[in-house]
């Protein structure tokens, strides 16, 4: 348990479908990540949210659309996704996005893009 | 551009011990990470490297040389719950992480 939470832990869609993936940290952090983990790739860093505010935004198409309301929830917005999109989506947190502060990850939502 | 290598698969014998290599070509460095992430589950910190030199933390030890562009996860006495993938990962000189595609560490009797 590394106190950052995600739902829902698998979850297969249409490429029509609206999802959202939630992720929340109960460690006081104010820095929140997602990445997109495929296999036998390196991780993906998609979005990175700093006090709240979108910091990185690493040329993610804009059919994923993150939200931050505050600086323990973190969503994530799917909409009209591609089968490619399949992969494992992991939520990250840390103190903040400088300096050495080691990221604390929760284990994932499995995505099945059909 | 930025580059992270580890070898994809290793495999070892449990009792014995194994290195982990990890090289990276980044623009500027901030330290250096292993993560442990079993089948299925989330990543978790193992070690952070931002000075050169050996950092032992139990079984575990991680080696870094600035240098060289290298790091090694050196694990002792394997036991079978060691089966996992093993990130690096660099911070570059925007504080971003850089990572490696993991190596899948098979373990045998």
């Amino acid at each position: 348990e590394t106190g950052v939470t995600q739902t829902p832990r698998h979850l297969v869609m249409g490429m029509t479908n609206k999802k959202s993936l939630k992720c929340e940290q109960h460690l006081g952090h104010n820095a929140m990540y997602w990445y997109k983990q495929s296999a036998k790739k390196p991780l993906e860093l998609m979005f990175v949210y700093n006090f709240k505010e979108q910091t990185e935004n690493n040329s993610v198409p804009s059919r994923f659309s993150p939200e931050c309301p505050n600086s323990s929830h973190l969503f994530l917005h799917l909409h009209t996704l591609q089968p490619e999109d399949s992969a494992l989506y992991l939520c990250a947190s840390s103190q903040d996005s400088g300096g050495g502060e080691t990221q604390y990850f929760g284990p994932g939502t499995r995505l099945l893009v059909l | 551009g930025q580059n992270i290598d580890q070898p994809t698969e290793m495999t070892a014998t449990e009792g014995a011990i194994v290195q982990i290599n990890c090289t990276y070509q980044t623009s500027g460095f901030n330290g250096l990470f292993w993560y442990q992430q079993h089948a299925g589950e989330a990543p978790t910190f193992l070690s952070y490297n931002v000075l050169d030199g050996l950092e032992e933390k139990g079984r575990f030890s991680s080696f870094l040389s600035r240098s060289k562009g290298y790091s090694y996860l050196l694990l002792k006495e394997l036991q079978m719950k060691d089966s996992a993938s093993y990130l690096c990962a660099v911070k570059d000189s925007n504080y971003q992480l850089i990572w490696g595609a993991g190596t899948k560490l098979i373990i045998k009797p």
